[in-house]
């Protein structure tokens, strides 16, 4: 069974950092694009970061740009999401996501997500 | 960056009604555009891709089309089990991706 586990995530200061992770099985790892997806209580969708398939490519958005670093581990089947400088408005359930072998494809797989809480 | 506004904000609908849901690109982004349903506490879950490809245990009743800026998600007989949050977005333009802002969808 393809499935994603995050993991990770808690309540937080602002400023503070935090890592989160997301174990993956089922599926070849190292052969797929992966994301981290983000959603504010009672809000939409947002998406925050991508990493190829080998880990060359990584791209953000601008809301956490210079805060946040994706990165994966394909021997561990894993991927990671480094929070630094951590604002209130970055409080959210974090999804890491599936996507293609190549950037720019739909995410297919979803994980359950782990909530990240930035107050003091 | 693409901005994917979706219509209507809520839609309510009575059982085995259509449902049709729409989403518009401010700028084209082809057939590059996917669909997502989510139900309340659960992940998001793909039902469409490529602005009309059914996923993988999408129900037959739940069709996409569209391409360039205008899309649609229909829904031809609805059920209790698909209300849920809506959302579309566009994977042709990145980054960044960009999702819609969702279509709640009740039962009437």
């Amino acid at each position: 069974e393809v499935q994603l586990l995050e993991s990770g995530g808690d309540l937080v200061q602002p400023g503070g950092s935090l890592r989160l992770s997301c174990a993956a099985s089922g599926f070849p790892f190292s052969n797929y694009v992966m994301n981290w997806v983000r959603q504010a209580p009672g809000k939409g969708l947002e998406w925050v970061a991508v990493i190829g398939a080998t880990g060359g490519a990584t791209y953000y958005a601008d809301s956490v740009k210079g805060r946040f670093t994706i990165s994966r581990d394909n021997s561990e089947n894993t991927l990671h999401l480094q929070l630094n400088s951590l604002r209130a408005g970055d409080t959210a359930l974090y999804y890491c996501a599936k996507e293609g072998t190549y950037i720019g494809h739909a995410f297919d797989i979803w994980g359950q997500g782990t909530m990240v809480t930035v107050s003091s | 960056e693409v901005v994917m506004t979706q219509s209507p904000a809520t839609l309510s609908v009575s059982p085995g009604e259509r449902a049709t849901l729409s989403c518009r690109a401010s700028q084209s982004v082809s057939s590059n555009l996917a669909w997502y349903q989510q139900k309340p506490g659960q992940a998001p879950r793909r039902l469409i891709y490529d602005a009309s490809t059914r996923a993988t245990g999408t129900p037959a009743r739940f069709s996409g089309s569209g391409s360039g800026t205008e899309f649609t998600l229909t829904i031809s007989s609805l059920q209790s089990e698909d209300v849920a949050v809506y959302y579309c977005q566009q994977y042709n333009n990145w980054p960044p991706y960009t999702f819609g802002q969702g279509t709640k969808l009740e039962i009437k």
